[in-house]
């Protein structure tokens, strides 16, 4: 089975601008969660979607947001970035119903905003 | 705050040396999770033990789990540079959200 699929791997971008980020999930997993990693704020949850419905959101403001397709496919959009949104933004994915929240994740698109 | 705290922040050891990581928690937990994570990459999962049990094996790594201290261990033995990584937990508290650690660098010398 192919893994969580990220695309693209890198990303810069200048403030201001907006930016979508893509993300294949495992096949069979319908549960996609974003997540932001930067040295200073470590690992943070952004938002869970299932069922193309955001189920769970962090506390991110609302410049953050995404969507899910109805092939499980996620996107995540940031608008009018700030130079504090440069991070690996991690998405991971899990299969419904197995009784354990275990994420496989996918290995992350590098968004540098200059 | 739910996140998991870690210690040490960084540790490096020989080749062949175990590795001991630990981390501390604040809530209440359905499970704790082990993740790996190389370099830039995405985190891989290790291992996760129960609320309901102290302690668990997978090949070389050994975890253990203390619910009255709020504190878990991972113990790598026989560390190989390919071990070289950084290591979190993730608390999962019933939400669907995992809350990550701080992590622990480890760095295996050849």
């Amino acid at each position: 089975k192919a893994g969580v699929t990220q695309t693209p791997r890198y990303l810069i971008k200048t403030r201001g601008q907006q930016v979508t980020l893509s993300c294949s999930p495992i096949s069979g997993h319908r549960s996609v969660s974003w997540y932001q990693q930067t040295p200073g704020q470590g690992l943070q949850f952004l938002f869970e979607y299932f069922s193309e419905t955001q189920r769970n959101k962090g506390n991110f403001p609302g410049r953050f947001s995404g969507r899910q397709f109805s092939n499980s496919r996620s996107e995540m959009n940031v608008s009018t970035l700030e130079l504090g949104d440069s991070a690996l933004y991690l998405c991971a994915s899990r299969p419904i119903g197995t009784g354990f929240n275990i994420q496989y994740f996918g290995a992350g698109t590098r968004l540098s905003v200059l | 705050s739910q996140q998991g705290e870690e210690d040490p922040q960084a540790l490096s050891i020989q080749e062949g040396e175990n590795a001991t990581m630990n981390c501390s928690y604040k809530t209440s937990i359905n499970n704790l999770q082990w993740y790996r994570q190389n370099s830039g990459r995405g985190l891989v999962h290790l291992i996760l033990i129960r609320s309901n049990e102290r302690e668990k094996h997978s090949g070389r790594l050994r975890v253990t789990l203390d619910t009255s201290k709020k504190s878990s261990s991972l113990l790598i033995t026989a560390s190989r540079a390919a071990d070289t990584a950084s290591y979190f937990c993730a608390l999962d508290t019933g939400r669907r959200a995992l809350t990550f650690g701080s992590g622990t660098r480890l760095q295996v010398q050849p």
